[in-house]
């Protein structure tokens, strides 16, 4: 069985403070998905990134930049220089990769909280 | 953006009752999927379904029914509503074919049950 943890369920921080986000994965298969998304106040889920178990070069994207370590099973998050509009929760999610459609299981979230 | 719409966006129900969300897409992918939303579990597969009337069970399925008679509708029906299935119900497609394809979700679904 496949299994997603988010230890942290609350981080609070102030504008500009960078924030990791801590994902750790179990899983047998040798190929799979695993995913970010963000849920802002709103509600809605917004896709973030997606990366392959056979890529783990770190990823930079404008504030946001990913750490993927396949020897410790963990997809890390990082907000560089935190603004008040990254309030939101945040799921970090894996994918098996079958032919037959491929079914999600979610962290459970960590809310991040950034104050002005 | 899937084009997905999920109906209703919020609904309260009475212990017992039989509800049924809807979930409908335009861009006639295969793959849907239902989740539940709840507080420190993140989502969770109730059901998915991988083609007309092709659909199978997830992680947390026991309390709904699910029916696909066309490519766009997918069904989620509560069949004797209970107050655990207050939750935040959230659709989901995937693009494309297999593990190529990402993931889009509704807009979702508040259901409390009293």
């Amino acid at each position: 069985a496949q299994k997603v943890t988010q230890a942290q369920t609350e981080i609070s921080v102030v504008e500009k403070e960078d924030v990791t986000l801590d994902c750790v994965y179990e899983t047998r298969d040798t190929t799979y998905y695993l995913f970010w998304y963000k849920q802002p106040p709103s509600g809605e889920l917004v896709f973030l990134i997606r990366r392959n178990s056979f890529d783990e070069q770190n990823e930079i994207s404008g504030r946001y930049s990913w750490n993927f370590q396949k020897s410790t099973s963990s997809f890390n998050f990082t907000i560089t220089a935190s603004q008040v509009v990254d309030s939101a929760v945040y799921f970090c999610a894996l994918s098996e990769a079958r032919a037959a459609g491929n079914k999600l299981t979610f962290g459970g979230g960590t809310r991040v909280l950034v104050k002005p | 953006d899937a084009g997905i719409t999920q109906s209703p966006r919020h609904k309260v129900t009475e212990t017992g009752t039989p509800v049924t969300l809807r979930c409908h897409q335009t861009e006639n992918h295969r793959y849907m999927y239902w989740y539940r939303q709840d507080p420190g579990h993140g989502l969770r597969l109730i059901h998915y379904s991988y083609g007309v009337k092709d659909t199978d069970k997830g992680e947390v399925s026991d309390g709904y029914s699910v029916s696909r008679s066309k490519t766009e509708d997918f069904l989620l029906t509560l069949e004797s509503a209970t107050s655990s299935q207050t939750s935040v119900y959230f659709c989901a497609v995937q693009q494309g074919q297999g593990f190529l394809g990402g993931y889009t979700f509704g807009s979702g679904t508040r259901l409390t049950v009293v």
